[in-house]
């Protein structure tokens, strides 16, 4: 199972929008709504911030949003703020009963 | 409240065996729906699924390394147990554990909670 295909980094400055895209296959993110994104900060642990393509858990604030089209699903943070400088990761289920994470997207706050 | 710990060797041998503990709070694996499952991240790199062991004790594991992987739990320890055979320094890696639920029971499939990871390093 291959990864699924992000930038490798995104920048904007505080107050824009910036959206990183997630590449997969017919055998996942093509297949499925169980597309999920989270969030790390430096030395930190993930933390979800999308699941089901485009829900947000409590607590996460309404810039982020998710999408999906085809083969590939997109996060997008809007109203860019420097406590959203981290790595970013999607992740899929699949047609193995699987599941796989995206290679991940650093984002930059100018 | 959910919360998930790593426990396990911060230095093993290349060939040795690897077992790691993820001890847990919050939840019950004996409740239908509710899974836990390892990822692990080498330094600097990306994430990668490892296995997922879900409340019927339903066991799956990532393609790649099947081979060397077992998952196993203790409900009434709250604990999942991982192994992984013939360590490599290509393993060097933080795992981390993660609750997930079952989207027949959730509607949803998700990494929702996460240990703070464990660094294991393989060296001689």
């Amino acid at each position: 199972q291959s990864a699924l295909t992000q930038p490798p980094s995104v920048s904007g400055s505080p107050g824009q929008s910036v959206t990183i895209s997630c590449t997969g296959t017919s055998s996942d993110v093509g297949s499925y709504t169980r597309v999920s994104w989270y969030q790390q900060p430096p030395g930190t642990a993930p933390k979800l911030i999308i699941y089901e393509v485009s829900n947000r858990p409590s607590g996460v604030p309404d810039r982020f949003s998710g999408s999906k089209s085809g083969n590939t699903a997109s996060l997008t943070i809007s109203g860019l703020q420097a406590e959203d400088e981290a790595d970013y990761y999607c992740s899929s289920y699949t047609s193995s009963s699987t599941y796989v994470f995206g290679t991940g997207t650093k984002v930059t706050v100018l | 409240q959910v919360t998930l710990r790593e426990s396990g060797p911060a230095l093993v041998k290349p060939t040795q065996t690897l077992t790691l503990t993820c001890t847990f709070s919050g939840f019950s694996l004996s409740t239908s729906g509710m899974c836990v499952s390892w990822i692990r991240q080498p330094p600097g790199k990306a994430l990668e699924w490892l296995a997922l062991i879900d409340w019927d004790d339903d066991k799956y594991y990532s393609t790649s390394l099947k081979t060397r992987l077992t998952i196993s739990k203790d409900t009434s320890k709250k604990q999942v147990v991982l192994t992984m055979t013939n360590m490599d320094p290509v393993d060097t890696a933080t795992y981390y554990c993660a609750r997930i639920t079952h989207p027949s029971y959730s509607g949803r499939d998700d990494f929702d909670y996460w240990g703070q990871g464990t660094l294991v390093t393989v060296s001689s």
